[in-house]
């Protein structure tokens, strides 16, 4: 199968502007997680989605949003861009086949690098 | 909420030796999961092992194993045999009941050949 493939790999965006990241799951995966990535934060957990529908979010504000489509692809926006976005962004997916707790492990994609000036 | 805390930012290991990576957890749940994860310079997050907290015995894949003290909350990871490819940030992350993950820092292991 196929891993988790994340559009594009690199993005340069200057502050104020809004970006839109793209992520497939690997076949048959229902659950999209996103997570943002800097040296300084370690992985932090931004929401997750499952059938469509948003099951968990973290700590992040409401620049930060993200959509599922019918076929689990998944998509995270960020509008009003600041310097601190800047940050590796990973999307995980798992098999998850109920909306309650599971045994299932996450699988990652190569990560999109955004880059704000 | 839960925390995940790794206290060695860094480690070195000589190759063909063995290195343990340490990894603590704060919860008030009963059931959950933890797992190890590498990342290469390529970024590319995998799978390391997996532990179901309800399990006794300590996961073993290959060179890789861990040591889970549930009373304890704690959660190593020994690697055995060391090899130059096993040079990578390796992250201690839990997974609570809700389905979301906690990661640590993440502790950077330079294997030395």
């Amino acid at each position: 199968k196929a891993g988790v493939t994340q559009t594009p790999r690199y993005l340069i965006k200057t502050r104020g502007q809004q970006v839109t990241l793209s992520c497939s799951p690997i076949s048959g995966h229902r659950s999209v997680s996103w997570y943002q990535q800097t040296p300084g934060q370690g992985l932090q957990f931004l929401f997750e989605y499952f059938s469509e529908t948003q099951r968990n979010k973290g700590n992040f504000p409401g620049r930060f949003s993200g959509r599922q489509f019918s076929n689990s692809r998944s998509e995270m926006n960020v509008s009003t861009l600041e310097l601190g976005d800047s940050a590796l962004y990973l999307c995980a997916s798992s098999p998850r086949s109920t909306s309650g707790p599971t045994t299932d492990t996450q699988y990652f994609g190569p990560g999109t690098r955004l880059t704000v000036l | 909420a839960q925390t995940v805390t790794q206290s060695q930012p860094e480690m070195s290991v000589q190759e063909a030796e063995t290195v343990t990576l340490s990894c603590t957890y704060d919860t008030s749940e009963s059931d959950y999961y933890l797992f190890w994860y590498k990342q290469p310079p390529s970024r590319q997050m995998i799978l390391v092992i997996r532990q179901e907290a309800y399990k006794q015995q300590n996961a073993t894949e290959n060179r890789f194993s861990v040591n889970f003290q549930k009373a304890a909350k704690s959660f190593s990871l020994k690697i055995s045999d060391s090899q130059l490819g096993d040079a990578a940030m390796y992250f201690c992350a839990y997974r609570s009941t809700g389905n979301q993950f906690y990661f640590g820092t993440g502790t950077s292991l330079t294997v030395i050949p």
